[in-house]
């Protein structure tokens, strides 16, 4: 299975501050189509997962400008340009380049 | 505008079989240009993938729970399923439907106690 690696587990921001995630998984995430099946999904309390960005970089639909994700091969980043009240939660990166798919195991934004 | 509802039993019983429906609405659940899946949480802890089923009928499964695991598709109720047999403590988690990863149910809270 790929493990998929993140860091920080919490990230305590101060409002209107930026935000990074990393996330590593143990073998490139490159698919033989050509394709980086590398997703960021965010959780907020009480809430179901959320899909954020799609194959690294790709907002998904109604997910505001100031996500953004960045990254290749094993190496994947997830940045929030200005944290907000409403992104407080967990986030998680994910892969589906090989089955099983596989999270990593969440970091935590919190407002400081 | 797409919506997935989970639904089933909220509590099982150790050793028996764990059944969630997953209904679709606002869409078809036979498009092809997409795969249907589960994802577990057990309380306080990260997601899991259970498995998925493609239009086509094919299913792939988390090895880790493989042959305790069946999804399965009713295209005429737009519903697809999870059974997970010989269920234990360990199996209590909030159990989520998906579609691709891109849209989500609510989850359900299923607890294995005797």
């Amino acid at each position: 299975d790929i493990v998929m690696t993140q860091t920080p587990l919490s990230s305590p921001v101060t409002l209107g501050q930026p935000a990074s995630i990393s996330c590593r998984s143990s073998q490139s995430l490159v698919h033989s189509d050509g394709n980086t099946y590398l997703s960021w999904l965010q959780q907020r309390p009480g809430q179901p997962p959320r899909l954020l960005i799609y194959k690294i970089s790709n907002r998904f639909s109604g997910v505001p400008d100031r996500f953004s994700g960045s990254g290749a091969g094993t190496d994947f980043t997830l940045k929030i340009s200005r944290v907000e009240a409403e992104d407080v939660g967990v986030y998680y990166c994910m892969q589906a380049t090989q089955f099983p798919q596989t999270f990593g195991g969440g970091t935590k934004v919190e407002i400081k | 505008q797409l919506q997935l509802q989970e639904s089933g039993p909220g509590l099982v019983k150790p050793s028996e079989t764990l059944s969630l429906t997953c209904t679709v609405s606002g869409g078809s659940i036979s498009s092809s240009s997409y795969y249907w899946g589960w994802i577990r949480q057990p309380p306080g802890k990260g997601l899991e993938w259970i498995g998925s089923i493609y239009y086509s009928g094919s299913t792939y499964y988390n090895p880790s729970l493989k042959s305790r695991v069946t999804i399965s598709v009713d295209t005429s109720k737009n519903q697809f399923s999870l059974k997970l047999s010989s269920v234990t403590a360990a199996d209590t988690a909030v159990y989520y439907c998906a579609r691709r990863m891109d849209v989500w149910g609510q989850g359900t809270t299923v607890t294995v106690s005797s």
